[in-house]
């Protein structure tokens, strides 16, 4: 049974550019969050995701930055325009949801470098 | 807002003794609390977990302990093996929310031999 996916696992881009970030959950599960941990920082949560739905994107900026979660395919982390700031490891985590919905199992992460 | 800390950013253990690590919260309404290990360029794990109904939690060699009246909980690790040397997150979140984790800065813990 196949972990969380993320991928590319790291990613450069320049100053203005867009960076998008997958993550395949894990087998049978349906709820995704996406959280950001910036250099010796711990992670923080951006959003909370089901199938179709954005349920919780109290974490997220409120520009630049975008995520959906398709009726098919992986779940996408969109930034657009980014900036050094948004250099960071970008963590997916996915959790079958129900009364087991905090059981959250994590990706490798996405690396992001912002030149 | 940190309303998780863990004001210890590193420990240093001997092998075999034991390793305690500790964790802060401010929020009152935190009623289940997870620590998570790392290791350099990996996801986290999860490790063990505690409701607030409880104040201890054991699983092999790894023991969460939870003082809700000081809002303080520490997860104790004997014995301590070198492969236990990682980061460890502390995390908490509230039944019946959406179930976002909130987590505490880390501790990296060195284990040596």
């Amino acid at each position: 049974n196949a972990g969380v996916m993320q991928n590319p696992r790291h990613l450069v881009r320049r100053r203005g550019q867009e960076a998008r970030l997958r993550c395949s959950p894990m087998k049978g599960h349906s709820h995704v969050y996406w959280y950001r941990q910036l250099p010796e920082e711990g992670l923080k949560f951006m959003v909370y995701l089901q199938k179709e739905n954005i349920i919780d994107e109290s974490g997220m900026p409120k520009e630049r930055f975008s995520a959906e979660f398709p009726k098919e395919g992986p779940s996408i982390l969109r930034i657009q325009q980014v900036v050094r700031g948004d250099s960071a490891a970008y963590f997916c985590a996915s959790s079958a949801g129900g009364g087991s919905y905090y059981e959250q199992y994590f990706g490798p992460g996405t690396r992001l470098t912002v030149t | 807002d940190q309303q998780v800390k863990q004001n210890s950013p590193s420990l240093s253990v001997q092998e075999g003794r034991i390793s305690i690590l500790n964790c802060d919260y401010t929020n009152s309404m935190f009623d289940y609390f997870l620590w998570y290990k790392k290791y350099p360029a990996e996801g986290p794990t999860f490790l063990i977990s505690i409701s607030s109904i409880k104040d201890k939690n054991e699983d092999g060699r790894f023991t969460v302990f939870l003082n809700k009246s000081a809002k303080h909980l520490s997860l104790h690790i004997v014995p301590s093996q070198p492969g236990d040397s990682a980061v460890y997150f502390c995390a908490a979140t509230t039944s019946g929310n959406t179930g976002k984790l909130i987590f505490g800065q880390g501790t990296t813990l060195q284990v040596k031999p």
